[in-house]
């Protein structure tokens, strides 16, 4: 079975970047095939995906890309995501997702929730 | 660019049936791609449904009920939701999505409302 679990703060002002940590279980991210990716979704709105990392370490972004960074560790089988320059527009759970390349987005986190505020 | 729309809400009543669209516009035909389907309740991850590509190529989610089903307006270049005797537990967002240029693309959800 393949869990992710998110970690990271719940808060931050405005202008502070945002690090996001990605755990998947059951899972290597090196596994021919995997893509991790962070989507996001605004309360009552919809989803918005924002980056993703294949498993041979390439990566993806969307329209946000100035702001977006996603590296991983291969050592401890983590992914990262930073965003910079939040802004309270950035208010919304964000979700780390694994599926294969070319297919469906298999996985989800529960979500973390990140407000931003001053 | 790949955009995929879908109507923001509908209604219908228990024991009827849904057809929720999903249209793929961007110059992209929706003929060879595969239509990813998400249902999302209040506080929770979307949870998958189901796929459909063709009628040899479709998978449903482990679970799922088969009154779930998916298929494809070429004509229109859409996906559709198919929801057959509706039931209250059937409330919720659906989001469709697609692969598409190494990424996924999501629509922005259809809020079902049974009543």
């Amino acid at each position: 079975q393949i869990t992710l679990k998110e970690s990271g703060p719940t808060m931050v002002k405005p202008t502070q970047t945002l690090t996001l940590t990605c755990i998947p279980s059951g899972i290597l991210i090196t596994t021919s095939g995997v893509v991790v990716g962070w989507i996001r979704q605004p309360p009552g709105e919809a989803l918005e995906w924002l980056a993703l990392i294949y498993w041979d370490g390439d990566t993806g972004y969307s329209s946000l890309k100035s702001r977006l960074t996603i590296v991983r560790d291969i050592s401890t089988n983590q992914v990262v995501l930073r965003m910079t320059d939040m802004d309270p527009a950035d208010t919304a759970t964000y979700y780390c997702v694994q599926g294969m390349y070319g297919d469906s987005v298999a996985n989800w986190g529960q979500g973390i929730m990140v407000t931003v505020s001053s | 660019q790949a955009v995929l729309t879908q109507p923001s809400s509908l209604s219908a009543s228990p024991g009827a049936s849904a057809s929720l669209t999903c249209t793929l516009s961007g110059g992209i035909n929706i003929v060879t791609y595969r239509i990813y389907w998400y249902q999302q309740k209040p506080g929770g991850p979307p949870h998958y449904l189901l796929r459909y590509r063709s009628d040899s190529d479709k998978q449903q989610g482990s679970g799922v009920p088969s009154r779930f089903s998916g298929s494809k307006d070429v004509s229109a270049n859409a996906g559709i939701l198919l929801i057959s005797g509706l039931q209250s537990e059937d409330e919720a967002v659906y989001f469709c999505m697609i692969w598409h240029s190494r990424t996924w693309v999501f629509g922005g959800g259809t809020k079902l409302t049974v009543l």
